[in-house]
């Protein structure tokens, strides 16, 4: 079993749609979660830590659940910038010195 | 954000020759440093995590002799495969850290093409 697991998609939605991805951790010792975006042949960048009480900004919000160890991200009213790949990252060590990436699920808003 | 530079961009390289991929960070000291590499449509898997002026650990499966990592200054690692081969071809990318915080940024990522 992978230790991060995501639906690779492809997610094709029309713009203004909401889309939820979801995350599955093996880890059960796994203390911080996080989601990167990444584009097309581009280094992923952070979008947002997920917390236990989950967090939102703006469109995006992310949620914890520690006891199925899956994490979400909903995106609402989704814009054509949105299309990216999102990684699921989670890390054991408070220092998140051992990141473990899921492959990304694909998103694609269309017009 | 933090700023992460990566070089080079892409390369590509005969097989059997050795390419040397540098990590800098710009406007802060990183004291910890991470190599992975990507292949097309799978995930990031870390290959190794360096620490400024101590030796690289590196993940089960990764030949320390094969990519070599060095971080002898705080704004500047490199990690040089040796002896390429075509399965060696994949996108390399380092992340950068400070002391003290959590999140790590990422540089650009280098295309590595060995022919």
């Amino acid at each position: 079993r992978k230790e991060v697991e995501q639906d690779p998609g492809p997610f094709n939605v029309p713009e203004g749609a909401t889309v939820a991805f979801n995350c599955t951790y093996s880890n059960s010792a796994s203390q911080s979660f996080f989601w990167y975006r990444q584009d097309c042949r581009k280094e992923p960048k952070l979008l947002m830590s997920v917390y236990s009480s989950g967090n939102e900004d703006g469109r995006f919000t992310a949620q914890l659940n520690r006891a199925s160890q899956y994490i979400s991200l909903l995106i609402r009213d989704s814009k054509l910038s949105d299309s990216a790949t999102y990684l699921c990252v989670v890390s054991a060590k408070y220092n998140n010195n051992d990141m473990r990436f899921g492959a990304g699920t694909r998103l694609t808003v269309k017009p | 954000g933090a700023v992460v530079s990566q070089h080079p961009s892409w390369v590509i390289c005969k097989s059997g020759t050795s390419v040397k991929i540098e990590c800098r960070s710009l406007d802060f000291q990183a004291t910890t440093m991470f190599w992975y590499r990507q292949f097309p449509k799978q995930s990031l898997m870390l290959m190794a995590t360096s620490n400024e002026g101590s030796k690289a650990t590196y993940e089960q499966g990764v030949e320390k002799d094969k990519f070599l990592i060095n971080h002898a200054s705080l704004t500047l690692s490199t990690l040089t495969v040796t002896s390429a081969h075509p399965e060696d071809s994949s996108f390399y990318i380092c992340s950068a850290r400070e002391a003290g915080a959590t999140e790590a940024f990422f540089g650009q990522g280098t295309r590595l093409t060995v022919v």
